[in-house]
């Protein structure tokens, strides 16, 4: 069973399309995450959820929108995919002090 | 700006070797330093680190924290191909909406 799922594992899509990627958690955290993962395997803090609430909005273009239905879900919604959006997503929650990551989402722009 | 640097960024060794990651660190209003390792998929956490010359070990893996100097250190000992990974470290702030900041990481790669 687990902890941090994300769907899909993988998205191939066209320039210009729009796409969502799916989270759900049943570790019961109130903290969640998306973070961008580039080639350079840097892990960057894209938006945080606590219980439902958007507490921070980094530097993203307003393309990204989060949304969070419930505690145990935070789904990315992206419209008109560029070339730089191709990267790995991650879903994270945060229970005691430490992230808890899904498996990741290969993004990649055609 | 606070940042998280680590070294080296890549690193090839023989299995059987010893290896030393480097993590460096200046971030404001410091709580605990993270390590954490990627394979293929999600990051996965190792040790948590909040106090100076405390070393945290789990199997041969080992860990300490140098709070004066700013770093910390990642120790493998007689390394197997299943180390091979990105093994990353990040600075955790006791406020602030984006608590921790990620270094890097740097790419370890154990050839038989």
């Amino acid at each position: 069973d687990t902890a941090v799922s994300q769907t899909p594992k993988y998205l191939v899509t066209q320039m210009g399309n729009d796409k969502s990627i799916k989270c759900e958690q049943n570790l019961g955290h109130d903290t969640m995450y998306w973070y961008k993962q580039d080639s350079k395997k840097f892990l960057k803090i894209m938006f945080s959820y606590n219980n439902k609430e958007l507490i921070i909005n980094e530097t993203v273009p307003n393309r990204f929108s989060p949304k969070s239905p419930d505690k145990a879900h935070l789904n990315l919604h992206i419209n008109s995919l560029e070339l730089g959006d191709s990267a790995v997503y991650f879903c994270a929650t945060e229970g005691y002090e430490k992230l808890f990551f899904g498996s990741g989402t290969q993004l990649s722009v055609l | 700006e606070d940042k998280v640097v680590q070294s080296p960024l890549s690193l090839v060794v023989h299995e059987g070797d010893t290896v030393t990651l480097n993590c460096s660190y200046e971030v404001t209003n410091f709580r605990s330093l993270l390590w954490y390792k990627q394979e293929k998929k999600a990051p996965t956490f190792l040790f948590m680190l909040t106090s100076s010359g405390i070393e945290k070990k789990s199997g041969r893996l080992s860990s300490i924290l140098d709070k004066k100097e700013l770093f910390s250190i990642l120790n493998i000992t007689a390394t197997q191909t299943g180390d091979s990974a990105i093994y990353l470290c990040a600075g955790r702030r006791i406020q602030g909406a984006q608590k921790l900041v990620f270094g890097q990481g740097t790419r370890l790669t154990i050839n038989p």
